[in-house]
């Protein structure tokens, strides 16, 4: 049981770049998320799912796509990257809306 | 709109000594409440949670919260400080929508 897989660990892209961050989990877990981790901010949510085919914006998804054709992967788009983006950024799932959240174990990602 | 607002970035504690971690929670429903640590260069792990079922909910490493509706707050504690509690704390609030927010965090340092 891998629980949620993210990849890359660690990312470097230029400004401009496009890229994909990969998310995976084997729980059968309908609720998906994606945060960014900024130093003093928290976490802010990105996008999250509520099951297959089905999306919505957090508070931060401008310069971010996602979409969610299966149960288990959820992979987050970056149309154009910006310096602004440099961040970590978590994957998380859970059961249902009464469970915590499971994340994996974060995307580093730098744009220069 | 729900929010979250942890009280006071940093917080130290001699160890032995009580842990008080403060969150407040703005939210027109009845909230899920979860409290999340965070150890460094890793993801988040969920330390407790409430769902309606007791105001007073124990977690995991002696940890425990209590639900305060009239005071919209869900603080968290410890009797007794150990040097494994240094790390980062982090308060949520979900809706029934599927969005999870989270506070901007208290980083928690404990002195011999």
């Amino acid at each position: 049981n891998a629980g949620v897989t993210q990849t890359p660990k660690f990312q470097v892209l230029k400004t401009g770049q496009s890229m994909t961050l990969q998310c995976a989990q084997d729980m059968n877990h309908e609720y998906m998320s994606w945060y960014r981790q900024d130093p003093g901010m928290g976490l802010r949510l990105i996008h999250y799912s509520v099951g297959a085919g089905i999306t919505d914006q957090g508070e931060v998804p401008n310069g971010y796509n996602v979409s969610r054709s299966t149960t288990e992967d959820f992979p987050l788009r970056l149309l154009s990257a910006a310096p602004s983006q440099t961040s970590v950024y978590f994957c998380a799932s859970r059961m249902t809306l009464s469970y915590g959240y499971t994340f994996g174990s974060g995307t580093r990602l730098t744009v220069v | 709109a729900q929010s979250v607002t942890q009280l006071g970035s940093h917080v130290s504690v001699s160890e032995g000594a009580l842990v008080l971690l403060r969150c407040n929670y703005s939210s027109s429903v009845p909230p899920y409440l979860f409290w999340y640590v965070q150890y460094p260069n890793q993801g988040l792990q969920l330390l407790l949670k409430y769902t309606s079922a007791a105001t007073l909910v124990k977690g995991i490493n002696g940890f425990e919260a209590e639900f305060k509706k009239s005071e919209t707050s869900f603080h968290l504690t410890k009797p007794s400080a150990h040097m494994s509690d240094a790390a980062e704390y982090f308060c949520a609030v979900g809706d029934s929508w599927g969005k999870l927010q989270f506070g901007a965090g208290t980083q928690v340092v404990v002195t011999p």
